[in-house]
């Protein structure tokens, strides 16, 4: 199984401010896909962005953005200008694109407090 | 259109008992995927059904767990006398296809499962 590492177990931000977050991800395959999640409070898990990895340029979804480096098997997530309703816990995912392979591998979360 | 749907939303259960959770996957998809999530980690994959059929259950843990989706009504995870250790979330996800095109996961609000 893939193994998806997620370093930061919490990071804090400014209202109105930039925050990243970092993934690196261990894998052969040259295919497949990652992920950003985020878990409110209420525990609903929300798709934010999704990067493939044959596509190089880099996802974006309004104020999110990622960094995917596939040489360095790295995936950070970046939040710009952010809002009290982005504070959450942030998973990075991977999945193989390869076979019969679907399942998602999650790292362990970042915890994002927003100050106001 | 609605949502992937799990109850109960909170299961407490006395060790030894047995827990059922069920998931009504999104109008159309017929393909589950079980997640469980222990305090303070990453979701985990556990199985992954199509209806009538489990397609990869290499998540599951050998003994009193079991998982099943039949051709009529929802998925359900049974988990058989439980212990302390089952006490966690368990998430269900759905998709509209499961093979190599990226067809999303889209998560149920998940069943918090304790065990007393």
């Amino acid at each position: 199984a893939q193994t998806v590492t997620q370093s930061q177990p919490e990071m804090s931000v400014q209202e109105a401010e930039t925050v990243t977050l970092s993934c690196t991800y261990d894998t052969s395959e040259s295919d497949y896909y990652l992920f950003w999640y985020k878990q409110p409070p209420s525990r609903q898990m929300i798709l934010v962005i999704r990067q493939e990895a044959y596509k190089q340029q880099n996802a974006t979804e309004n104020r999110f953005s990622v960094n995917f480096q596939k040489a360095a098997k790295s995936f950070s997530l970046k939040i710009s200008d952010s809002q009290l309703g982005d504070a959450a816990m942030y998973f990075c995912a991977y999945r193989s694109r390869a076979g019969d392979d679907y399942k998602l591998s999650f790292g362990a979360g970042t915890t994002v407090t927003v100050r106001a | 259109n609605a949502g992937v749907m799990q109850n109960p939303r909170h299961l407490v259960r006395r060790r030894g008992q047995e827990a059922r959770l069920r998931c009504s996957p999104m109008k159309g998809h017929s393909h589950v995927y079980w997640y469980r999530q222990l305090p303070e980690e990453g979701l985990k994959f556990m199985v992954y059904l199509q209806k009538e059929n489990i397609i990869d259950e290499s998540g599951m843990p050998k003994e009193r767990f079991s998982a099943e989706f039949p051709k009529e009504g929802p998925s359900i995870l049974r988990i058989q006398q439980v212990v302390r250790g089952d006490s966690a979330a368990y998430f269900c996800a759905s998709s509209l296809r499961g093979d190599r095109v990226s067809y999303e996961q889209y998560f149920g609000p998940g069943t918090r499962l304790t065990v007393t």
